[in-house]
């Protein structure tokens, strides 16, 4: 089945740095890559997800980009602010058969005031 | 707010008892997802339901079963519950299976303690 690894598992940067955490996955039909933003307590929520068909996607201070032919995409964040600071998760979805969520492990990104 | 509501907040109950937590998708999403979120083993995929229908089983153990009612809410129940069962479970819904809106959209989660 598909498995997803997910690097750093804690990262911190300064306000208005940047802030890029990556992951890979490893079955060649999934086709769907939604990242969550977890807050202490609360419900994952989607920030940004990319499909197959596309290589990168932007929205505001957030970008994804995906590399289908090594499977791997990644998360940027530019101009971080202390409210990013959160758990974030990368997940790995095929449809048809099943459109069940894989997760990575989460990435505890801190950013410094 | 996304829409998905789940009930209870938090339940706090002793070890081989039996709980049933409930998840309403938002409203015209036929799919329901379960995740369990631990400590440890992160955020795992339990089972999925399609209208009615259950479409696709994870890490499910045999202890635990769901359901989706005909008004598209669902119901999962853990029995002989174990101190290891502790955890966040969450439901999410999205539209239908496949196609291109299949966002998946969490609730807020129920905390479950056992002790």
């Amino acid at each position: 089945g598909e498995n997803v690894e997910q690097h750093p598992s804690t990262l911190s940067v300064q306000e208005g740095d940047s802030a890029v955490i990556k992951c890979t996955y490893s079955d060649s039909a999934s086709n769907y890559f939604p990242w969550y933003k977890q807050e202490l307590g609360k419900r994952p929520q989607l920030i940004i997800d990319i499909r197959s068909n596309v290589g990168e996607k932007k929205d505001q201070r957030i970008a994804v980009t995906l590399n289908k032919t090594a499977k791997h995409f990644s998360l940027h964040i530019t101009e971080t602010q202390p409210e990013d600071s959160a758990v974030y998760f990368c997940a790995a979805s095929s449809q048809g058969g099943s459109e069940k969520l894989v997760f990575g492990k989460g990435t505890k990104l801190t950013v410094n005031p | 707010d996304s829409g998905v509501t789940q009930t209870p907040k938090h339940l706090i109950t002793a070890t081989g008892q039996r709980v049933t937590l409930r998840c309403s998708p938002r409203s015209g999403d036929l799919s329901v997802y379960w995740y369990q979120q631990s400590l440890d083993q992160g955020l795992q995929f339990l089972i999925q339901y399609y209208n009615g229908e259950e479409r696709a089983k994870g890490n499910i153990l045999e202890r635990f079963s769901a359901q989706q009612f005909p008004d598209l809410h669902s119901e999962l129940n853990l029995s002989s519950l174990e101190l290891g069962d502790s955890a966040l479970y969450f439901c999410a819904s999205s539209v239908a299976p496949g196609g291109f809106t299949d966002t998946q959209y969490f609730g807020p989660g129920t905390r479950l303690t056992v002790l």
